[in-house]
């Protein structure tokens, strides 16, 4: 079975900052695997996603994540933070061959920004 | 190109009573799901289906919550008798078939006092 391990419940950056949120995922088969974000009171978000083809994935607001096989990662980053990033960020993985797709996800990171 | 519909979004109910939410997906979305998240977690799957069908359930959905699609577009999630415990914000997600990605809609907040 599939599983999602966010390291850091929460994380703090300065404005215009690295971002960096932490992942790591266990999956039987070749995963799926998902970033995205929730603000106050809102659905989640897509960020992006890697689905087998390039490692390094680029998303939204100016996200990416490269996914390592050998370490089983998927991080997060952002190279210069804004205001407008603080929200939280959930990590989620999907196997193709699990009947009806689930995606499960990780317990989520809530990133703050500080001016 | 309209997103996952939810409604209510918010329902403040007393103990014991029943509620339902209802959820449109994104046209053409054959599969629908629906996930519980409460405050500090993740999302956590309830049950998905496949056009009609309801395909899988989880532990977590309980013999007092239902779900249903009657016909393979919008679906509904009733609790009865509602506990405490039941207070969450309910999300629906859908996805084509032959996608890879499920999409949210905005989430329905339950607070049982």
């Amino acid at each position: 079975a599939q599983s999602v391990t966010q390291l850091g419940s929460h994380v703090s950056v300065s404005e215009g900052a690295l971002v960096l949120l932490r992942c790591n995922y266990s999956s039987s088969v070749p995963p799926y695997l998902f970033w995205y974000v929730q603000y106050p009171n809102q659905g989640l978000q897509l960020l992006l996603k890697y689905t087998s083809a390039a490692t390094l994935v680029k998303g939204i607001n100016g996200f990416e994540a490269e996914f390592k096989k050998s370490e089983t990662s998927f991080h997060l980053t952002k190279p210069s933070a804004h205001m407008s990033d603080a929200a939280e960020y959930f990590c989620a993985v999907s196997e193709a061959d699990t009947g009806g797709f689930k995606t499960i996800f990780g317990a989520g990171t809530r990133l703050f920004v500080k001016a | 190109d309209t997103g996952v519909s939810q409604n209510p979004r918010h329902k403040i109910t007393k103990r014991g009573q029943n509620v339902t939410f209802r959820c449109d997906p994104i046209s053409e979305h054959n599969r629908l799901y629906w996930y519980r998240q409460t405050l500090g977690q993740g999302p956590e799957f309830l049950t998905y289906f496949q056009n009609e069908a309801q395909l899988e359930k989880s532990r977590l959905l309980s013999d007092r919550f239902s779900a249903e699609r009657p016909k393979g577009s919008f679906s509904t999630l009733e609790i009865q008798r509602t506990e405490q415990g039941d207070s969450a914000m309910y999300l629906c997600a859908s996805r084509q078939d032959t996608g890879n990605t499920i999409y949210f809609g905005e989430g329905s907040w339950l607070t049982v006092v």
